[in-house]
């Protein structure tokens, strides 16, 4: 079946990277996504990848999809403390819907 | 891209009460999802709205618990029934082009 892993939390220095991983098991994706949600607020969109990539940069942020593995990343540079939220990772699995991994909670410190 | 527009934004709703979510789409879309966030949770698919059919549910999902409308390609409603305080989450409608979009969702608190 459709499944999306993620490590729950991440902690970072302020200026420094923060690298975001995530694990799919379906391997007809054809879309894989990263949304950011603040604190009591709704789903941020930050990019996507399509599955015949393995690269995409906008901006601070750089994702990596390792098609073989499974794997995607979202890399943020230079993280600032306004980064701080969960980041979650999603796949668009059969008939559209989007499977969605837990989350990961980024905390940035000074 | 698309915009959604999702109403209530959030209630307060009485044990055993049902309320209807709408969800109202800017263009024609074939199928449109609706999600559950539960507390401190991810995101889980509840069911898929086609229409002209009848929504395809999820595990775990039923549909006498969320019936589901979808008249016609721009609009659908989710119905929660018999609400419960584990009903208390946020709620989201979704439709994927390319990107996926969603509405802001509403926020039900069962008491």
């Amino acid at each position: 079946g459709e499944d999306v892993e993620q490590s729950l939390f991440l902690s970072v220095r302020e200026g420094d990277s923060s690298v975001i991983n995530c694990t799919y098991t379906d391997s007809s994706s054809t879309y894989l996504y990263w949304y950011k949600q603040e604190p009591g607020a709704g789903l941020q969109l930050l990019t996507y990848i399509f599955s015949n990539m393995d690269m995409k940069q906008d901006q601070r942020l750089t994702v990596l999809l390792n098609k073989k593995d499974k794997h995607l990343s979202l890399r943020i540079a230079d993280t600032q403390t306004g980064d701080s939220a969960i980041y979650f990772c999603a796949e668009k699995g059969g008939y559209n819907k989007l499977i969605f991994g837990a989350g990961t909670r980024l905390a940035v410190h000074p | 891209s698309a915009v959604i527009s999702q109403k209530p934004s959030r209630d307060i709703c009485q044990r055993g009460t049902s309320l209807t979510i709408q969800c109202q789409v800017d263009s024609q879309v074939t199928m449109m999802f609706w999600y559950r966030q539960q507390p401190g949770q991810s995101l889980t698919l509840i069911a898929t709205a086609n229409q002209g059919s009848e929504a395809t549910y999820e595990s775990g999902f039923v549909i006498d618990k969320f019936p589901i409308s979808r008249p016609n390609l721009t609009f659908s409603t989710l119905t929660v029934s018999n609400m419960s305080p584990e009903d208390s989450s946020i709620y989201l409608c979704s439709v994927v082009i390319t990107e996926a979009f969603f509405g802001q969702g509403t926020r039900l608190t069962v008491v």
